[in-house]
């Protein structure tokens, strides 16, 4: 069964401060790896996504995240967060079933 | 317009009652999905389906039924409303391509009294 681990529940920030949210993953198969992030009120929207190739995979408004096979992690990672990057950050994993198991997210919260 | 659309957008309703929870898509995605987002448990796969016709159990199933009788729409049933049913409850639909990405509706946030 695949399961998927964050490990930062809440992490506050001050803007312009570098980010790294922690995602590691179990599943046995090839993999599709993806962070959606849900700005407060709202539906979550895709950010990024690894699905083969270069394991630096580079999303939306600056995000990025790095898929390490050997260690079972993909960490999203931005150099300089906003006020506006305020939201929660799910990370998930799919195998061959088209299902995704979702971890149970982490909080940024931006301080101006 | 093309998308996702769930509805109601809001409900409130009372323990006991059935409440249809209703989903539909425009892409003419093969799969879609049924989700429950609750505070510490992050989002829980309730019901899938792979198709017309064809559905499966996800990881909290109990007390929930579906059905797809066409492609675009995937209503979720809760027969008998629980408090514990009171959530936020979102429809996904992605296409039956690996990596392809999996795309939410709007949520539907339900309370059950």
């Amino acid at each position: 069964a695949q399961s998927v681990s964050q490990h930062n529940h809440h992490v506050i920030l001050s803007e312009a401060a570098s980010l790294e949210l922690g995602c590691n993953y179990s599943y046995g198969g090839t993999v599709n790896l993806f962070w959606y992030v849900q700005y407060p009120g709202q539906h979550l929207q895709l950010l990024l996504k690894y699905f083969s190739g270069d394991p630096l995979v580079k999303g939306i408004k600056g995000f990025e995240a790095e898929f390490i096979k050997s260690k079972f992690s993909f960490n999203l990672r931005k150099p300089s967060v906003q006020w506006s990057d305020t939201a929660e950050y799910f990370c998930a994993v799919g195998g061959s079933n088209y299902k995704l198991t979702f971890g149970k997210g982490t909080l940024l919260t931006v301080n101006p | 317009d093309a998308g996702i659309t769930q509805s109601p957008r809001y409900k409130i309703t009372e323990t006991g009652r059935q409440v249809t929870l209703m989903c539909h898509q425009t892409w003419s995605h093969s799969y879609m999905f049924w989700y429950r987002q609750d505070l510490g448990h992050g989002l829980r796969l309730i019901y899938y389906s792979a198709a017309a016709d064809i559905t499966d159990k996800g990881e909290v199933p109990d007390g929930y039924v579906v059905s797809r009788s066409k492609t675009e729409n995937f209503p979720l049933t809760l027969e008998s409303a629980t408090r514990s049913q009171t959530s936020v409850y979102f429809c996904a639909s992605r296409e039956s391509i690996s990596g392809s990405e999996q795309f939410f509706g709007p949520g539907t946030r339900l309370t059950v009294l």
